[in-house]
């Protein structure tokens, strides 16, 4: 069964640091990952998708980076703002469809 | 960008009565949608998987009698909740897919459906 974990659960950072979000999870047999936002009482917004087959995507700011053999991915935030504050999402598809982690709760403080 | 509509954001019902929430992909024909549930601080969980013109595949611990899943079109999946409880207030979020595995999934914005 596939699992998810993100770590931290929580970080807290000043505006303007660069961060990263760890993600990790238990079959690398997957599709692809997704990195998603998710705003208080809001739906996700998806960030980048990741398929089985490459090392990274980059978006703006973000960079993700997948390890399928080591089963972890990371997300980069380069020159972190306030409004970054999110809960991130990590989730992989999988022969069990789409498996979320349990989320990052980013704070930028100004 | 594709984008997935859902209604209502926000319903407060009564214990007993059924609330229907529907998904909509605006700007592409979707050919799976899913529906999820979150609780507080908490991640999502897959609730169903709907393909259009069949019966939604319901995960393990859900109840289909229950949470009746609609997907009459490319474009249009409903989730009712039957006799809704209190323990059914939750977040519920719907996503959709044009092509499984290899293409994103899009979210639309969720409903919080308290029950009283």
């Amino acid at each position: 069964k596939q699992e998810v974990t993100q770590i931290p659960a929580a970080l807290s950072v000043p505006e303007g640091e660069n961060l990263v979000l760890n993600c990790s999870f238990t079959d690398s047999a997957i599709y692809n990952l997704q990195w998603f936002r998710q705003d208080p009482g809001k739906g996700l917004t998806s960030l980048l998708l990741i398929q089985s087959s490459q090392r990274e995507q980059t978006s703006g700011r973000l960079n993700a980076s997948l390890d399928k053999s080591s089963g972890r991915s990371t997300l980069y935030i380069a020159a972190s703002q306030p409004g970054d504050s999110a809960t991130y999402l990590c989730a992989v598809t999988g022969a069990q469809k789409l498996v979320f982690g349990q989320g990052t709760r980013l704070t930028i403080n100004p | 960008g594709a984008v997935v509509s859902q209604h209502p954001s926000w319903v407060i019902c009564k214990s007993g009565t059924s609330v229907k929430i529907e998904c909509r992909s605006l700007d592409f024909q979707a050919t799976t949608m899913f529906w999820y549930r979150q609780f507080p601080k908490q991640s999502l969980m897959l609730m169903a998987t709907s393909n259009e013109g069949s019966k939604a595949t319901y995960e393990q611990g859900v109840e289909k009698d229950k949470f009746l899943i609609n997907h009459a079109s490319l474009t249009l999946s409903t989730l009712t909740v039957t006799s809704a409880h209190p323990e059914d207030s939750s977040f519920y979020i719907c996503s959709a897919v044009l092509h499984t595995h290899n293409s994103p999934l899009h979210f639309g914005n969720g409903t919080r459906l308290t029950v009283t």
